[in-house]
């Protein structure tokens, strides 16, 4: 089955400057790629998604980026602002099944 | 909101009990899923419906766990017998019908067995 890796676990960074996930997979017919952001007591939000036919995505202060040949995607938070502290989970699908990472939880300091 | 709506919010109960789970996906979404969340880790997959059909139901951990869609809309998850290990966030997901389509999730059922 798949497996992902998430990295780092935890991330604290100043308001303002950026903050960068990262994830590799193992499965080679992955190919499609969701980011979810989770806040406590409340279920996954997606926030953004990426397809295997395309190398980046952005949606105006988070981009993802995907590496099919490293099996390698990532997500990328700009301007970060207090609201963005959460936990993030990466995952990949074949077909119909996540497979998440671990979580990175993000701290944003003010 | 027409969002995915899980009920109860929270469960508590003691290790020997049946305990059912309840999910109301979004209107016209044929696919379902459920998820188990344990404490600091990211969800796995339990099982996977499309339609009253439960085409996945490979990561159910035990025969104590079953689901149901009877008329394929509001799903179900029962666990039978709980056990200690079973306290957890159960989290369903629902989406259009094909492959990879973007699944929306409710905010879960927190479940603690004592």
């Amino acid at each position: 089955g798949e497996n992902v890796e998430q990295h780092p676990s935890t991330l604290s960074v100043q308001e303002g400057d950026s903050a960068v996930i990262k994830c590799t997979y193992s499965d080679s017919a992955s190919n499609y790629f969701p980011w979810y952001k989770q806040e406590l007591g409340k279920g996954p939000q997606l926030i953004i998604d990426i397809r295997s036919n395309v190398g980046e995505k952005k949606d105006q202060r988070i981009a993802v980026t995907l590496n099919k040949t490293a099996k390698h995607f990532s997500l990328h938070i700009t301007e970060t602002q207090p609201e963005d502290s959460a936990v993030y989970f990466c995952a990949a699908v074949n077909d119909y099944k996540l497979s998440f990472g671990a979580g990175t939880t993000v701290t944003v300091r003010a | 909101g027409a969002g995915v709506s899980q009920s109860p919010r929270y469960k508590v109960a003691k290790r020997g009990q049946d305990v059912a789970l309840r999910c109301d996906p979004i209107s016209g979404h044929v696919s379902l899923f459920w998820y188990q969340q344990a404490l600091g880790q990211g969800p796995e997959f339990l099982t996977y419906f499309q339609n009253e059909a439960q085409l996945d139901k490979s990561g159910l951990p035990s025969d104590r766990f079953f689901a149901e869609r009877p008329e394929g809309s509001v799903s179900t998850l029962k666990i039978q017998r709980t056990q200690q290990e079973d306290s957890a966030v159960y989290l369903c997901a629902s989406s259009f019908e094909g492959a990879n389509q973007p699944q929306h999730f409710g905010d879960g059922t927190r479940l603690s067995i004592l």
